[in-house]
């Protein structure tokens, strides 16, 4: 079954870029039935949706956050990348990649999610 | 945007008694809700999709219902792989939001 992976750096520091990428196993992320998208979670705190991506390179973005995202896709790597400028320490989180599906035929939610990347900006 | 509001913040059980968890939205957000469990060290997974629906490979003692803005999660006789955080999330308006999650522990 589908497996997504996210990696890049634990540590951020402030005003700088926060870059991560989500790699795609066992699906091919230009599946003309799926978005791809970035969730968060704060310590403590509730999930956020950041933004999703097709494989076109269609993108929408939360409106809290669409200033500072950018969110691009790489179908020769079967990977989707997450970058976020500006950081402070409230954008420390655990950052999670999921796949979206947008067929009728299976459910048009966060299914499977990557297990997360613990992202701290911290000088 | 939607805000999403779970209730209890923390429910405590012993295995083989029966969950209700509940989620409610600021608006309606009509059959366009969903669950996630989540255990510690894991990423969240899809539990029950458009209010009633229950994922692939999800045990029947899960189960969801209501509509607009009031919705319910029952866990009909808990086991013990099922104490974990549960989160509901709408994506009938964007940005899609999620509340703020119900932790499901043993009494």
């Amino acid at each position: 079954q589908v497996q997504l992976q996210e990696s890049g750096p634990g540590l951020v520091r402030p005003s700088e870029t926060l870059s991560l990428t989500c790699s795609v196993s066992n699906d091919s992320i230009s599946d003309t039935g799926y978005y791809w998208g970035w969730i968060r979670q704060p310590p403590g705190k509730r999930l956020e949706w950041i933004g999703s991506i097709y494989y076109s390179g269609s993108t929408y973005y939360n409106p809290s956050l669409k200033s500072r995202v950018t969110i691009s896709v790489d179908t020769s790597k079967n990977q989707f990348s997450l970058s976020l400028k500006s950081v402070t320490a409230a954008d420390t989180a655990f950052y999670y990649c999921a796949r979206r599906a947008i067929t009728r035929t299976k459910p048009n939610w966060f299914d499977p999610w990557g297990q997360g990347i613990l992202v701290t900006v911290s000088s | 945007e939607i805000v999403l509001t779970q209730s209890p913040a923390t429910l405590s059980l012993s295995p083989g008694e029966r969950a209700t968890l509940f989620c409610r939205a600021s608006e309606t957000v009509n059959s366009f809700l969903g669950w996630y469990q989540q255990k510690p060290g894991q990423a969240p997974r899809l539990l029950i999709f458009d209010t009633s629906h229950r994922a692939t490979g999800i045990p029947a003692r899960f189960s969801g219902s209501g509509s607009g803005t009031d919705f319910t999660l029952t866990i009909s006789s808990l086991e013990p792989e099922d104490f974990a955080v549960y989160y509901c999330q709408q994506r009938n308006n964007w940005p899609w939001t999620f509340g703020q999650g119900t932790k499901v522990e043993i009494k």
